[in-house]
């Protein structure tokens, strides 16, 4: 199976600036690349898919780009409600999989 | 407005099998192109796609997991179920139920709230 790594696990950045997350898959997965975003006690939210497509309603500060296995989704000008848990999945294989998630706090 | 929500038990002992069921609105699993996966999520850890299942009945499990699941769908209720074997205390997760979008049926737009299951004797 295709393993992701997130990286950083933790991301510290200060409200208004830009946080870059990466992500990487063990081996090619294409463009086949979603982004979810996960508050405490809540579902997960789709952000991304096909690598740089923003889903219906997320902000235009979400950005995606990459492919093959090198991932990254930047958040422009971040507002308190960023500051929480990012996942990236692959689906371009069997099973689909996950990364552990990055963790963005608040500098 | 597409909505998803799971059903179950919350207690299951070691051994037992689980039954969720998952009751959606808004959308028509018997649609092309539609799909519904299960995705757990273990207190504090990563999230773990399980299986989909898609409008034309067509299935796919994760590989380690394989043998002791079973998804399956009620186009007339609106219900997708999943069924897992020889529940273990590491089974303790969140459950989800979510769809996934027609242009990538991989990624998953709309999920349920997900239903706590713990794994006890």
């Amino acid at each position: 199976e295709i393993v992701m790594t997130q990286s950083p696990a933790t991301l510290s950045v200060s409200p208004g600036e830009r946080a870059t997350l990466s992500c990487r898959a063990s081996q090619s997965v294409s463009s086949d690349l979603a982004w979810y975003q996960q508050k405490p006690g809540q579902a997960p939210r789709l952000l991304i898919y096909g690598a740089s497509s923003r889903a219906t309603g997320i902000p235009a500060r979400f950005g995606g780009s990459g492919s093959g296995t090198e991932f990254t989704l930047t958040i422009s000008s971040l507002q308190s409600e960023d500051f929480v848990v990012y996942y990236c999945q692959q689906y371009n294989n069997w099973p689909y999989t996950f990364g552990l998630g990055t963790k963005l706090e608040i500098k | 407005q597409v909505t998803l929500r799971e059903s179950g038990p919350a207690l299951v002992k070691p051994t037992e099998t689980l039954t969720l069921t998952c009751t959606f609105s808004g959308f028509s699993l018997s649609s092309t192109g539609m799909c519904v996966s299960w995705i757990r999520q273990p207190p504090g850890k990563a999230l773990e796609w399980l299986a989909r299942i898609d409008w034309d009945g067509d299935e796919h499990h994760t590989t380690s997991l394989k043998t002791r699941l079973t998804i399956s769908k009620d186009t007339s209720k609106n219900q997708v179920v999943l069924t897992m074997t020889n529940m273990d205390p590491v089974d303790t997760a969140t459950y989800y139920c979510v769809r996934g979008i027609v242009a990538a049926r991989g990624a998953f737009d709309i999920w349920g709230p997900g239903t706590m299951v713990t794994v006890t004797s």
